[in-house]
């Protein structure tokens, strides 16, 4: 059984940073791109960064570049992120998919239920 | 970036009726050397994280009723849900992968029982 589980989310002030971390099984995860995507509170769904299989191919939304590091841990078989100089408007329930292939430009078939991350002061 | 505009924004139908949700993207989303739609559908329920119902834009995913269709090529998709029954009541996204490094979703729509 895939299962996705996310950690590392909590309160932060803005302009701090925060590591949120993506561990998974159930699945050969060296050979899927990984996903984050992130939902604001009542609001829709909004990707935020994904990686191929061996890091070769990192993409991001133009809200988080710059500012976000997507990476993996392909033996522990983790994916982060690390998100620095944080604002209020990343507040929001960030979490981890399983891409469908292993290069990032695919559909999601698996979904964590997500750590919630508030910036506020 | 390529945009992704759902229409309508919510609707409400009787159970055991038709739903139609519209899906439109600011640029085509077929790939012509595979002939493919880089077009997916995300159902949320509350509380829950989005699940896959559809991907190559009519493709089922592997345990999703038969009740659920897409349909649609280049840059005007549906999503069909041809018999509403209570547990359908959710969000629903559509999203789109033909883009290099730049996945996008739909604003979502919201479906009610009526």
């Amino acid at each position: 059984e895939v299962q996705l589980v996310e950690s590392g989310g909590g309160l932060v002030q803005p302009g701090r940073s925060l590591r949120l971390s993506c561990a998974a099984s159930g699945f050969t995860f060296d050979d899927y791109a990984m996903h984050w995507v992130r939902q604001a509170p009542g609001k829709g769904l909004e990707w935020v960064s994904g990686i191929s299989w061996n890091s070769g191919s990192i993409g991001y939304a133009d809200s988080v570049k710059g500012r976000f590091t997507i990476s993996r841990d392909n033996a522990k078989n983790s994916l982060y992120l690390q998100m620095n100089s944080l604002r209020a408007e990343d507040t929001a329930l960030y979490y981890c998919a399983k891409g469908w292939s292993l290069v990032v430009d695919y559909y999601f078939d698996y979904w964590g239920q997500g750590t919630l991350v508030t910036v506020s002061s | 970036d390529i945009v992704m505009t759902q229409s309508p924004d919510s609707l409400a139908v009787s159970l055991g009726e038709r739903a139609t949700i519209n899906c439109k993207s600011s640029q085509s989303v077929l790939y012509s050397s595979n002939n493919k739609n880089y077009l997916a559908w995300y159902q949320q329920k509350p509380g829950q994280p989005p699940k896959l119902l559809i991907y190559w834009a009519s493709t089922r995913e592997s345990g999703v009723p038969d009740r659920f269709s897409g349909s649609g090529s280049g840059t005007d998709f549906t999503l069909t849900i041809s018999s509403l029954q209570a547990e359908d009541v959710a969000v629903y996204y559509c999203q789109q992968y033909y883009s290099t490094l730049s996945i996008t979703f739909g604003q979502g729509t919201r479906l009610e029982i009526k």
